[in-house]
């Protein structure tokens, strides 16, 4: 059994830029959520991707984009980034309709100057 | 929304002893209630969690009470060690309806020899 993985581990940008972020579900996982964490905070959540479609969203801006596709992946697009944008970005995956339990990926480390 | 609360924000403890940490929420129709461990640069690892039918659950060194009237549930960690130095946290959410996460602002345990 694969765990969550996430690319890339850390990524630079500049005000205004966008980015994508990938994630790799768990083995067995249809369901992947999306959290901001920001140092020294909790996870907040930014939205969850289920059958491909967005399964409930947070309160952030509409900037914020996902996908998920047929293999369970999903990717996060941030445009126009701005300097709090700067945090670590988790992936979890979990099997809608089961337990529910979610597993973290390792994040990746996104620094906006 | 959901609201997470969680106490103290930091803990010290001497090694062998017993931690405590406590959080409480506000929607009522929350029903699942997972803690997870991050050590410094690393994903959030669940260590244990509990469902709204179970006011106990324990795991080894490691037990979550969850008391649903009070809206509150805790984290008991017994004879600690010092590999159990990270940030502890908490979280709430409805299954069944996208399992959306709401976290507490975090523990920082230290366990002191």
């Amino acid at each position: 059994e694969t765990g969550v993985t996430q690319s890339p581990t850390h990524l630079i940008k500049t005000r205004g830029q966008q980015v994508t972020l990938r994630c790799s579900s768990q083995s067995g996982h249809n369901t992947v959520s999306w959290y901001q964490q920001a140092l020294g905070q909790g996870p907040q959540f930014i939205f969850q991707y289920y059958r491909e479609e967005e399964n409930g969203r947070g309160n952030f801006p509409p900037r914020f984009s996902g996908l998920q596709f047929p293999n369970y992946s999903s990717e996060l697009n941030v445009n126009a980034l701005e300097l709090d944008d700067s945090a670590l970005y988790l992936c979890a995956s979990s099997l809608q309709g089961s337990q529910e339990t979610q597993y973290f990926g390792p994040g990746t480390r996104l620094l906006v100057l | 929304g959901e609201n997470v609360e969680q106490h103290p924000s930091t803990l010290s403890v001497q090694e062998g002893d017993s931690a405590v940490i406590k959080c409480t929420y506000s929607d009522s129709a929350s029903n699942y209630f997972p803690w997870y461990k991050q050590e410094l640069g690393k994903r959030p690892q669940l260590i244990i969690d509990i469902r709204s039918n179970v006011g106990e659950k324990k795991d080894q060194r490691i037990a979550v009470t969850l008391n649903k009237t009070a809206k509150h549930f805790s984290l008991h960690i017994t004879e600690t060690q010092p590999e159990d130095s990270a940030v502890y946290f908490c979280a709430a959410s409805i299954t069944g309806g996208g399992n959306k996460l709401t976290f507490g602002t975090g523990t920082q345990l230290k366990v002191e020899l």
